[in-house]
């Protein structure tokens, strides 16, 4: 069985701030992490996704996450946060292999403030 | 290039009836998911259907059911709805499989009164 614990369920931060949302995940095989945001009233939109090879991956819209395996963990930083990105962000994990259900964190509501 | 396709966009239902929600995915894509979230329990994984089979299943009452036509097309019934299936419900399709990441729609609203 796999988990994912977004540890922040809201984040609150200045524009221009730099922010980090916490994932950390539990699973007993390889795994495929994901981040995906959802803005009011929308679907989910993947952000970014760890498959294999590089540790660090990026968003094409400034946002990067960094696999740590020791530590089971997958945080989602932004070094310098604008008022768009206010949404609700959610960590995602599967079993490595592609056929296996995603597993969903609860999420965490990012607000930008002016 | 179409993104995938979720109707109706809002439901109101009666306790007791039944409702069917249907999931248009991207062309090409052979897989399907289908979500239910709640502001309590975040993203609950109902079932993913891949080339008409259900491949996997989440921890739901048999009310919930789901089935895909050999256009990829794929549909979810709950039946003798309750108060608390009022819940926004996600469909995501993927190219084969979660490697890919998902591609979702904008859901369906359901509210059972």
């Amino acid at each position: 069985a796999q988990s994912v614990t977004q540890l922040d369920s809201q984040v609150p931060v200045f524009e221009e701030a730099p922010v980090e949302l916490r994932c950390n995940y539990s699973s007993s095989v390889s795994v495929y992490l994901f981040w995906y945001v959802q803005y009011p009233n929308q679907g989910l939109q993947l952000l970014l996704k760890y498959l294999s090879g590089s540790t660090l991956v990026e968003s094409i819209n400034g946002f990067e996450a960094e696999f740590n395996k020791s530590q089971t963990s997958f945080h989602l930083r932004k070094p310098s946060v604008h008022i768009s990105d206010t949404a609700e962000y959610f960590c995602a994990v599967s079993s490595s292999g592609g056929y296996q259900k995603v597993t969903f964190g609860i999420g965490t509501k990012l607000q930008v403030i002016p | 290039k179409a993104g995938v396709t979720q109707t109706p966009r809002y439901l109101i239902k009666t306790r007791g009836q039944q409702v069917t929600l249907s999931c248009s995915p991207i062309s090409g894509h052979r897989s399907v998911s289908w979500y239910q979230q709640t502001p309590g329990q975040g993203l609950q994984f109902l079932f993913e259907y891949f080339s008409e089979t259900q491949r996997n299943k989440g921890n739901f009452p048999g009310r919930f059911s789901g089935r895909q036509f050999s256009n990829s097309r794929s549909e979810m019934n709950v039946s003798t709805l309750e108060l608390g299936d009022s819940a926004l419900y996600l469909c995501a399709s993927s190219l084969t499989g979660t490697g890919y990441g998902y591609t979702f729609g904008s859901g369906t609203r359901l509210t059972v009164v």
